[in-house]
């Protein structure tokens, strides 16, 4: 079935890098696009970044210029997000979506991953 | 930036009741809006996409309206595993902006 699997919990000091992978199955991989996602404990859902599988154009949210990159292998059909310089604030579940790359709001944040808790703290 | 704009920020209800959880766009998204419902613990789930399209698998009770800067999620006849949060999710444009959140919570 269609699905996205993430990597698993991550725990790092402030100031490292963190990196969490989203592995896709059940549909062509590239004809689509991934979203990041991000919720802080207790918070709302916050939009990081895009990425285009099948060009690898990106939109970053522009809180995030400069710490976070997003990227694909479409031979194994995961998609990453790196996340650098990691501060307190950035404790949060990181959850990855697929989005659309041409308008079909059919595809647009219709599957989730289960969700990485990333903790920061020394 | 396109902001979402959701309210009420919570609100207390019965089995049965009929509740309505409305989103207000800054500037106009034609019907590029969905609806997802978050329980504790899991990742969020879409209910309704295009505006007022029901996702497959998703109860009846559950519906959208809209269009522009205004939508609805309304669910005619609440259930006791409906209890949750909601959030709307504008993809008119970058940044992806959520609303707020809306927790539904038993009276």
């Amino acid at each position: 079935q269609v699905q996205l699997v993430q990597s698993g919990a991550e725990v790092k000091k402030p100031g490292a890098s963190v990196k969490v992978s989203c592995k896709a199955s059940g549909y062509t991989f590239d004809s689509y696009a991934i979203s990041w996602v991000r919720q802080a404990p207790g918070q709302g859902l916050e939009w990081m970044g895009w990425i285009s599988v099948y060009n690898g154009i990106t939109n970053y949210a522009q809180k995030l210029q400069g710490r976070v990159t997003m990227t694909t292998d479409t031979s194994t059909s995961i998609a990453y997000m790196e996340l650098r310089s990691l501060r307190s604030g950035d404790t949060a579940v990181y959850y990855c979506a697929r989005d659309e790359i041409d308008g079909d709001s059919g595809s647009a944040f219709d599957i989730w991953g289960q969700g990485t808790m990333v903790t920061v703290s020394s | 930036d396109i902001q979402m704009t959701q309210s009420p920020s919570s609100l207390s209800a019965s089995v049965g009741d009929r509740v309505t959880i409305t989103c207000r766009a800054s500037q106009g998204i034609r019907n590029d809006l969905g609806w997802y419902q978050q329980k504790p613990g899991k990742a969020p789930k879409r209910l309704i996409y295009a505006a007022s399209s029901l996702q497959s698998g998703v109860p009846s009770r559950f519906s959208g309206g809209g269009s522009g800067t205004e939508f609805t999620l309304t669910i005619s006849s609440l259930q006791p595993e409906d209890f949750a949060t909601y959030y709307c999710l504008q993809h008119n444009s970058y940044p992806r902006t959520f609303g707020q959140g809306t927790t539904v919570e038993i009276k």
